[in-house]
Order: C-alpha cells, then structure tokens, then sequence
C-alpha cells in the first residue's frame, strides 16, 4: 500500500520569508498524481497545487511551487513570500490509481508570524 | 452554486444511537468520498463510492454505513459499533474516481462536528 510521510508536524515562518514544507511517499507505480491541500482555522480542505508524476516540470500556482523529485520519492511544497493567510494545516496526498483514490499524510501545521 | 454541502455542522450523540452524516453535491461528479480526520492523524478513508450503487470500504469502514442512491448523495451512517465516534468528517467529490487524470482533484465539503456524549 502507498503510504504519504510529512516528517514536520509544525513548521514557522514570518512573513514574506520563504518556507519548504516536505513530503516523500511510497509507490511502485510509474504514473500517478501527487497534491498539496490547505486546511485554515475555517476546516475547509482547500487544493493548493498538483502534480503529474509524466512531467518532470515542477507545477507552480503564484508563490507556491513544488521540487517534485520522482526517483527520490519527494514532494516538497515552497511557499514564498509568505503572508498570514497561509498559516494553515497542509496535507500531502497521493492519488492511489490502484484504488482511485487518495492517501493523505499525517500533516504539517504551518504557523505564519508578523 | 456549485458545491458540496454536509448538514448539520455539529453533531450530538448519545453512546449506543445511530446517526446518520449529510453528504450532497450539485457538481455532478461520479465519485464520492467519506473522510475521518483525528488530530495527528491526517485524513483517513471510510467508504467510497465510484458510480451510484457502488461503494467500497476505505482503511477504516469498521463501525460505518454508507448508501448511493442518488448521484448527488452519499450519506454516512455512525453505527454503536464504532468505538470512538467522536473525530471530525469529511465529505469529498471528484469527477471520475475510476480514471488517472487530472480528474482526480477531490472537493471538499466543510466537515461535520460529531461529538459522542
């Protein structure tokens, strides 16, 4: 079974620093989708970006971006010039084809300071 | 508009009811999901159901119930047998669970509050 790891249960960053949240996951298949997800305070799951294991280009959405590194089994997601509405629950998920449907990692609780 | 609604937001229960969790969508998606998140836990999977009168058992179905009779519905049902109910659900949709495309974005409705007495 595919399994998602979020190694930091709580990252700090100020605002308008740069902050990399990190995820690596488990799969023997070749294609497949990886997502970023964002719960604020509100509990509204909330997609950030995703990517297409196909494309070696890493997907960007304005100042978010991951270092999508498939032979690492790495999924990190950069937030740049960060600002106090990204403080939020992230979540890494894998899209298990096998299945169809998504694992999600344990989280990680990103704290944004003036 | 569009979207994905779960009623009621907070729930009470008293040890050993049943209660049953609203899930309805107007997105037109095929694919349905039931998620419980736990603090620490992330999100873990309850049932899913892929097409109407079809479903499967997630990680964790123990002590749940699901029905699709209706495209735009897929209500869950919190059975006594469920041990430790109280935990925050979640209620997901996406256009096609069965294909691997961009499809596969799952939507989110805004969670349902379950707190066991």
């Amino acid at each position: 079974a595919q399994t998602v790891t979020q190694s930091q249960p709580e990252m700090s960053v100020q605002e308008a620093e740069t902050v990399t949240l990190s995820c690596t996951y488990d799969t023997s298949e070749s294609d497949y989708y990886l997502f970023w997800y964002k719960q604020p305070p509100s509990r509204q799951m909330i997609l950030v970006i995703r990517q297409e294991a196909y494309k070696q280009q890493n997907a960007t959405e304005n100042r978010f971006s991951v270092n999508f590194q498939k032979a690492a089994k790495s999924f990190s997601l950069k937030i740049s010039d960060s600002q106090l509405g990204d403080a939020a629950m992230y979540f890494c998920a894998y899209w298990n084809s096998g299945y169809s449907t998504l694992t999600f990692g344990k989280g990680t609780m990103l704290l944004v300071s003036p | 508009d569009g979207g994905i609604t779960q009623s009621p937001k907070y729930l009470f229960r008293k040890e050993g009811q049943n209660v049953t969790l609203s899930c309805e969508q107007n997105l037109n998606h095929d694919a349905m999901y039931w998620y419980r998140q736990d603090p620490g836990q992330g999100l873990r999977l309850i049932y899913y159901s892929q097409i109407v009168n079809d479903f499967q058992k997630g990680d964790i179905a123990e002590g749940y119930s699901v029905s699709r009779e209706k495209k735009e519905s897929f209500p869950l049902t919190v059975t006594s047998a469920q041990k430790n109910p109280t935990a925050f659900y979640l209620c997901a949709s996406s256009i096609s669970g069965a294909i691997l495309s961009s499809y596969n974005e799952q939507f989110f409705g805004p969670g349902t509050r379950l707190t066991v007495l």
